[in-house]
């Protein structure tokens, strides 16, 4: 069935270091494909989205393309801050369904 | 900012008891959801409702549980007679429309049972 493998956290970086989460995925079919982030004590947040094949989605300074040839999506992120901090969610949708399909969460830890 | 909000925030229980987890959605939505999930684990979809039924639902969604919208603002997951393992955080979402973009989800529930 679909699916959704992202890397296994924790991950510690410094403040103002590049981040990547990789994230790859399976389906039958063309998913939108989707990070979502859980600060402490919050719900989950959707970060960014791609509908296609080359899309690029950004918001807050997170980039991430999803990539057909690879069924990847890997999270980027030039500089990252303290506030950063959070659980990190890949996930795809595909259209026949109306569910969202996660990975299991990477947690992300910024030092100062 | 409206929000998804859910209670208790954390429950603890004995196998075997019936526990209600409570969600309030975002009071203009129509779609509702539950996802769970167990430590270590992938969030994972139970169940997903409209017009005060369910339109889809997992194979982890079994005779154990249930849902229900009893008074217009509140949405409930019900499990009958809890499992060690249903230990999970449980989240409930609420969207206006059908799809994932606009699911607004809630800060969880961490079920416990022993």
């Amino acid at each position: 069935g679909d699916s959704v493998t992202q890397m296994e956290g924790p991950v510690t970086l410094s403040e103002e270091a590049f981040l990547t989460i990789n994230c790859t995925y399976t389906a039958t079919g063309y998913p939108s494909l989707f990070w979502y982030v859980q600060y402490p004590g919050e719900g989950l947040q959707l970060l960014l989205k791609a509908t296609k094949a080359d899309d690029k989605g950004s918001n807050k300074g997170f980039e991430a393309t999803y990539r057909k040839e690879t069924t990847s999506f890997h999270l980027e992120k030039g500089s990252v801050q303290v506030s950063d901090s959070a659980v990190y969610f890949c996930a795809l949708f595909m259209n026949r369904d109306d569910k969202i399909i996660f990975g299991k969460g990477t947690r992300l830890h910024i030092l100062p | 900012e409206p929000e998804v909000t859910q209670t208790p925030s954390h429950q603890v229980t004995q196998m075997g008891q019936e526990v209600i987890l409570r969600c309030v959605p975002i009071s203009n939505h129509l779609y509702f959801y539950w996802y769970r999930q167990i430590l270590g684990q992938k969030v994972e979809f139970l169940v997903s409702f409209y017009n005060n039924e369910i339109s889809e639902k997992s194979e982890i969604f079994d005779d154990q549980f249930s849902v229900e919208r009893p008074d217009g603002s509140n949405f409930t997951l019900k499990i009958r007679s809890t499992k060690l393992e249903d230990s999970a955080m449980y989240f409930c979402a609420s969207s206006a429309v059908q799809g994932p973009y606009e699911q607004y989800f809630g800060p969880g529930t961490r079920l416990t049972v022993t």
